[in-house]
This record gives structure tokens, C-alpha cells and sequence, in this order.
């Protein structure tokens, strides 16, 4: 959906750097969500924010951290990168006055060798 | 653990066949429903969703069945195609955080052939 970019598309780093992975949105959309997806896990949840002031952990927030600079964007960093943070990282927005539907970027690849 | 669980995680069926995709949850607190659907390379977009307060919800192919006794939904693709090949979440959310909290199931990669 072009209206929720994520960058980069892909990125490969090292064990122990620091990485921080964007999400823009043109929706107005409030609600904001980072998801990394792993083969058989589905999606899993790692942090929500409800506005800018209003940020929440979801199930798997360790090693994570987020920022809500503005309306429209919501960054994801990983403060020093493991392997297993390898995956397919994706955000999303909703606007909960209109439906529960949630509007996923394109994603961003991640591996961390 | 998996507090929503999918089955199978892949499925081969047909051009014209039905797919059949089903879902389990544990938590009763659930009260939306929904399915999203993922290309290769893109991300995943809502498909159809259910609330508890019905038992069947259909738009044009696509069909939810929703049992809560049995805390079990699946979906139903009738008259399968292969633009349909595709993975599909089931997923759950309570009106604690107004749905916004998902919890996705597995997934299943979809195959139709030709």
C-alpha cells in the first residue's frame, strides 16, 4: 500500500550494531503498529502507539525500541542487532473511528549475520 | 504460546476447488475476527473479518465460519483460483484495545494450480 512506506526494503547488518528501521504514513491514520513476521510464526507484535504521546509493548518488545516522532512516522530500532532478529519486519496503521482494518506497509527485510 | 492456531500450513487444491483454512483461539476476551491475505513481497491486506454475534459472513467467494462454542473460524474459498495462491493469516483481537491488538495465527501458504 503506498500510503504506508517503510525504508529501507532491505538491509543486511552485524551482530551488535545499532539499526533503526522507518515507517511513514499519509493516511492520518492514529494508530500505528511494528510487526516482524518468521516463517510459521505468522506475525507477532512488537510495539503499538495509539498517538504520539501513547506507546505500547505487544508480545515481543525485548531488544526493541520505538519512537512516535510525529503523526505520520513511527521508527523501530534495534539498539544492537542478534542473529535471531533475523526476519521480515513490517508496520501498519489503523483508524480505529472508521473499522479495526489494519494497512500494512511492504515491508522490510532485515538479516543480521 | 500461540494463542490463535492455524491449520494446515500449506494447501494445494485445484482451479475451481474450495479451499479450507481453519483457526483456533483460547482466549473467550476475542471479539473480532479477521483474515488477511499476502502476495509474495507485499504485505498482508484484510480480507473479510467476523464478529462473534454471527455464525457466517460471505463476500462474493470468501466465506467466514465462526463456531464459539468450539472457539474455532475458518474460511472458505469457493471456486478457487490461481490469482488466490497466496499465504493467509487468521487473526484476534478483544474490544479491551478496540481491536487494534492483533494476535495472528500461523499462517497458510495457499497454492491453486491451474
Amino acid at each position: 500500500d503506498a500510503d504506508v512506506t517503510q525504508t529501507p526494503r532491505n538491509r543486511i547488518t552485524k551482530t551488535g550494531k545499532r539499526i533503526m528501521l522507518e515507517c511513514s504514513q499519509t493516511k492520518g491514520h492514529d494508530r500505528m503498529y511494528w510487526y516482524r513476521q518468521d516463517p510459521g510464526l505468522g506475525l507477532r507484535l512488537i510495539y503499538y502507539s495509539f498517538d504520539v504521546k501513547d506507546i505500547n509493548k505487544g508480545e515481543i518488545s525485548d531488544g526493541y525500541s520505538v519512537s512516535r516522532q510525529a503523526q505520520a512516522k513511527f521508527s523501530l530500532s534495534l539498539e544492537s542487532a542478534i542473529p535471531n532478529q533475523t526476519a521480515l519486519y513490517f508496520c501498519a496503521t489503523s483508524d480505529y473511528r472508521v473499522s479495526n482494518e489494519q494497512f500494512f506497509g511492504p515491508g522490510t527485510r532485515l538479516t543480521v549475520l | 504460546q500461540q494463542q490463535v492456531k492455524q491449520s494446515p500450513q500449506s494447501l494445494i487444491v485445484q482451479k475451481g476447488g474450495i479451499s479450507i483454512i481453519n483457526c483456533a483461539y483460547e482466549n473467550t476476551a476475542f471479539d473480532y475476527f479477521p483474515w488477511y491475505q499476502q502476495f509474495p513481497g507485499k504485505g498482508p491486506a484484510l480480507l473479510i473479518a467476523i464478529r462473534p454475534d454471527v455464525s457466517e459472513k460471505k463476500e462474493g467467494r470468501f466465506t467466514i465460519s465462526f463456531n464459539k462454542s468450539a472457539k474455532q473460524f475458518s474460511l472458505h474459498i469457493m471456486d478457487s483460483q490461481p490469482g488466490d495462491s497466496a499465504t493467509y493469516f487468521c487473526a484476534a483481537s478483544s474490544g479491551e484495545t478496540s481491536g487494534s491488538r492483533l494476535t495472528f495465527g500461523e499462517g497458510t501458504q495457499l497454492t491453486v494450480n491451474p
